[in-house]
């Protein structure tokens, strides 16, 4: 399977505890973004890389989260001391980055339930 | 401020006829326009996009329609068949730049045999 995965699936943590979600994109996709869905909404975007580089970040990306891209592979988004309304769906998209194509493929995401 | 907006949460249609499924946005910013299919517990699945310099483009049983003067777009689904059926969502983005996607709310599209 090429397409971008996400690990875990499912994600069920108390509240204040840390947690940590990978995606690892479509391996010649230079551009890997986050995005999150919460229910009855359509994806929000959080942030996006370009191989190694965070070139932007969106104000719903609060202090308690950061992502990393070590050698433009795989990324992770930790979200520290959660709370209950960090329950969402985490989606991760990777995509070529050519000036004139942007379609954005995604991973299955990560459900998190912080209860 | 919604800039993309899906203003039919859902919509039903019987098989075989045609689905039409609407988006408005309001930044001029955006150049370049996707519709995603989403199954539930699964990421969307990118379908069909079109360039602000075109104003229509077809894939099989999909064509994507875009306005650019009333800064609407349509995506028109024939025939519908059964597994057609999933939440859409329309999203627009810039060409320049982080080319990151903005997404309406969706429509629930139920095909009925």
């Amino acid at each position: 399977d090429t397409g971008v995965s996400q690990d875990p699936r499912h994600k069920i943590t108390k509240r204040g505890q840390n947690v940590t979600f990978r995606c690892d994109p479509i391996s010649e996709h230079n551009r890997l973004y986050w995005y999150r869905q919460t229910l009855g909404q359509g994806p929000e975007f959080l942030t996006y890389f370009q191989n190694e580089a965070q070139l932007e970040k969106s104000r719903l990306l609060s202090d308690r989260f950061s992502a990393e891209r070590p050698k433009g592979s795989f990324s992770t988004l930790e979200i520290q001391r959660t709370e209950q309304g960090d329950s969402a769906m985490y989606l991760c998209a990777s995509s070529l980055g050519s000036t004139s194509i942007n379609e954005q493929f995604f991973g299955p995401g990560t459900r998190l339930t912080v209860l | 401020d919604q800039q993309v907006k899906q203003n039919s949460p859902s919509l039903s249609v019987q098989e075989g006829r045609i689905s039409i499924l609407n988006c408005d946005y309001t930044n001029s910013m955006f150049d370049y326009f996707l519709w995603y299919k989403k199954y539930p517990a699964e990421g969307p699945t990118f379908l069909i996009s079109i360039s602000s310099i075109k104003d229509k483009n077809e894939d099989g049983r999909f064509t994507v329609f875009l306005n650019k003067s009333a800064k609407h777009l349509s995506l028109h689904i024939v025939p519908s068949q059964p597994g057609d059926s999933a939440v859409y969502f329309c999203a627009a983005s810039a060409m320049r730049g982080a080319q990151k996607l903005v997404f309406g709310q969706g429509t629930r599209l139920t095909i009925n045999p």
